[in-house]
Order: structure tokens, then C-alpha cells, then sequence
């Protein structure tokens, strides 16, 4: 998985619970991004990062905030989890961004369970 | 609206045959269309990349062609191995002016049998 590590694996949390998932890479890529993954929808960016504390918003990026404090890590937190946030999310990295004829590299994903 | 559509949503064939997924998209303006394949439970692995200039590109038992006119892209696969059990899923990017936006389809879950 091209040096992707996302963790936790898995995750059930309560609603209105702060919650954070973390991306951590080795491929000193430029470019990470979060993505939620739903049943019936296709995998929709919620937040990108195109270097060291340089972030922006995806397409679902209500209810999301996101960090990067260094190259190889980068944070999704839900500030107050909502049962819509339930979902699979997926970390993706690539040298050139968004995502310039290059290949993206995706995480194993966590699944987030919000009861 | 900028769409993909994939077609069928699902698929059983026999080990060792051949098939074929469809993607159909509403983008514009085009920049590339990636196909990538889902195992249940991983990440998603890129197959292919092909930009506006390309019509065919193969990766091993692994061939999409596009067809920009039409704004439809195939993934044939040959000789079906039980491996080749995951989702697979059509992606176009879209030129913007931060560089390219990606519209991801939902997938066509393709199961091998013996």
C-alpha cells in the first residue's frame, strides 16, 4: 500500500464525541487527501493538503477539520461525530496534485462507526 | 452535472472467461480517466491512466480504452482469475484551475467463480 498507514483500522465512537483518524506516509509525498467512502456514492474528497499546514476543502467538508504538521502525517478530526459520518475513509497520496496524470496512492481505510 | 456511470453494477463469470466493465461520463472539461480496482476491505489500486491522446492502455490482463468522442471508457479483462474478484472503479479527473478534481463512479463488483 505504498507506505500508507492510516489508524485506527476501526473505530465506533458515540455521537457528539470528538474523534481524529491519522494518515502517516513514507513516500514524502506533497499531496494528501481524505476521502469517505458510501454505499451508492463514489469516493468523495472531503479535505486536501497540498504541503506542510496548507489544507483545503473537498466537496463534503461540512463537520471535517484537518491538520498537517509535517510531511508524513496527516489528521482528519470530527468535531462532534454525527451518524452521517459513519463511513468508510480512505487517506490517498500523490507526488503532483489533484491529480496531475499521476498516481494516487490510497490508504487501507478505516471504518468509522458513529452510534 | 459532472457524472460517471458504471454499468452493470454487478457481475458473476466463470474462472478463465473474459468480460467487460463500462464507464460513462458527463465531465467536462476532461483531463484523464483512471480505472481502479477495489479489493473488499483495502484501499483502491490503480489499474490505468489515459489522458485525452490515448485510446487503449493495458496493465497485464488489464486493457481500457476511452473514447473521448462518445465520453466512454471500457476495462476488458482476459482469462478471469478468482484474484480478479473487487470492485472496479471508473475515475475521471477534470481540468480546474487548481489542477484536476476527481468524479469517482460507484463501481462494478465483479465476482470470479469456479
Amino acid at each position: 500500500d505504498a507506505g500508507i498507514t492510516q489508524s485506527p483500522r476501526h473505530k465506533v465512537t458515540e455521537t457528539g464525541t470528538p474523534v481524529t483518524l491519522r494518515c502517516h506516509q513514507t513516500e514524502n509525498h506533497r499531496y494528501m487527501y481524505w476521502y469517505r467512502q458510501d454505499p451508492g456514492h463514489g469516493l468523495r474528497l472531503i479535505h486536501y493538503s497540498y504541503g506542510v499546514k496548507d489544507t483545503d476543502k473537498g466537496e463534503v467538508s461540512d463537520g471535517y477539520s484537518v491538520s498537517r504538521s509535517k510531511t508524513e502525517d496527516f489528521l482528519l478530526t470530527l468535531e462532534s461525530a454525527t451518524s452521517s459520518q459513519t463511513s468508510v475513509y480512505f487517506c490517498a497520496i500523490s507526488e503532483a496534485g489533484q491529480l496531475m496524470n499521476t498516481e494516487a496512492f490510497f490508504g487501507q481505510g478505516t471504518r468509522l462507526t458513529v452510534v | 452535472k459532472n457524472q460517471v456511470e458504471q454499468s452493470p453494477q454487478s457481475l458473476i463469470i466463470l474462472e478463465g472467461k473474459n468480460c467487460t466493465l463500462q464507464c460513462n461520463y458527463t465531465v467536462s472539461p476532461f483531463s484523464n480517466l483512471r480505472w481502479y480496482k477495489q479489493d473488499t476491505g483495502r484501499g483502491p489500486v490503480s489499474l490505468t491512466i489515459m489522458t485525452f491522446s490515448e485510446n487503449t492502455k493495458s496493465n497485464g490482463r488489464y486493457t481500457a480504452t476511452l473514447d473521448a468522442d462518445t465520453k466512454q471508457s471500457s476495462l476488458h479483462i482476459t482469462a478471469s482469475q478468482l484474484s480478479d474478484s473487487a470492485s472496479y472503479i471508473c475515475v475521471v479527473g477534470i481540468l480546474t484551475g487548481g489542477g484536476n478534481k476527481l468524479t469517482f463512479g460507484t463501481g462494478t463488483q465483479l465476482k470470479v467463480e469456479l
